[in-house]
């Protein structure tokens, strides 16, 4: 059983749309992110949700907006697509985001290009 | 100048050899420090989770965290074609990632050639 499940793996899609990214979680952790990976490989970090709660939002567009249904779910609407959105996208979880005997597990990524 | 530096390689090696890749970072509050390995489109894989300074080994792997030098290194014996991947240093506040998530290191390409 995958542990942190991304869908879809892969989007294309043309500027100026709208999009959903949908991430899932079976370990049963409180606390979910949404991490940038770039052209240069570089990760970052977007959002934190902890219990479905948003407890930090970096200095993302607001095109950008999470939702997380409850503590295993945290999805990703980006709205009005721009050709710098182009990368790939990971979410990861950890039991909570304070105190763990775990750091964080990530998924598979979604790659996201624009055309 | 950012947060963690790591040297982006690629970095290659013939099969068998001792592998070093290192990071050095600038927020000396950092106090959990981990090694991820990275396949060509996947996600990152967590291999070494260590606390302060000190060594922790597992295998073939040994982390080494120098906390009054800001350095973290990770040395891989007898490596493995197999062990051909893009590693990532990672660090953080709180043993779960903290509210900020974990801070990375760009990642270094490695290369074990058989």
């Amino acid at each position: 059983d995958t542990a942190v499940s991304q869908t879809p793996k892969y989007l294309v899609t043309q500027m100026g749309n709208d999009k959903s990214i949908k991430c899932e979680q079976n370990l049963g952790h409180d606390t979910m992110y949404w991490y940038k990976q770039d052209s240069k490989k570089f990760l970052k970090i977007m959002f934190s949700y902890n219990n479905k709660e948003l407890i930090i939002n970096e200095t993302v567009p607001n095109r950008f907006s999470p939702k997380s249904p409850d503590k295993a779910h945290l999805n990703l609407h980006i709205n009005s697509l721009e050709l710098g959105d182009s990368a790939v996208y990971f979410c990861a979880s950890s039991h909570s985001y304070r105190f763990s005997n775990q750091p964080q597990h990530f998924g598979d990524g979604t790659r996201l290009s624009i055309l | 100048q950012k947060e963690v530096e790591q040297d982006p390689g690629p970095l290659s090696v013939p099969e068998g050899a001792i592998v070093s890749l290192n990071c050095t970072y600038s927020n000396s509050a950092f106090q959990y420090f981990m090694w991820y390995r990275q396949y060509s489109r996947k996600g990152p894989e967590l291999l070494m989770y260590t606390y302060s300074s000190g060594n922790k080994e597992d295998g073939r792997f040994t982390a080494q965290v120098d906390k009054s030098s800001k350095y973290i290194s990770l040395f891989i014996r007898d490596s493995q074609p197999s062990d051909s991947a893009t590693y990532l240093c990672a660090m953080s506040l709180y043993s779960g990632g903290g509210a900020d998530g974990l801070t990375f290191g760009k990642g270094t390409h490695l290369i074990i050639q058989p």
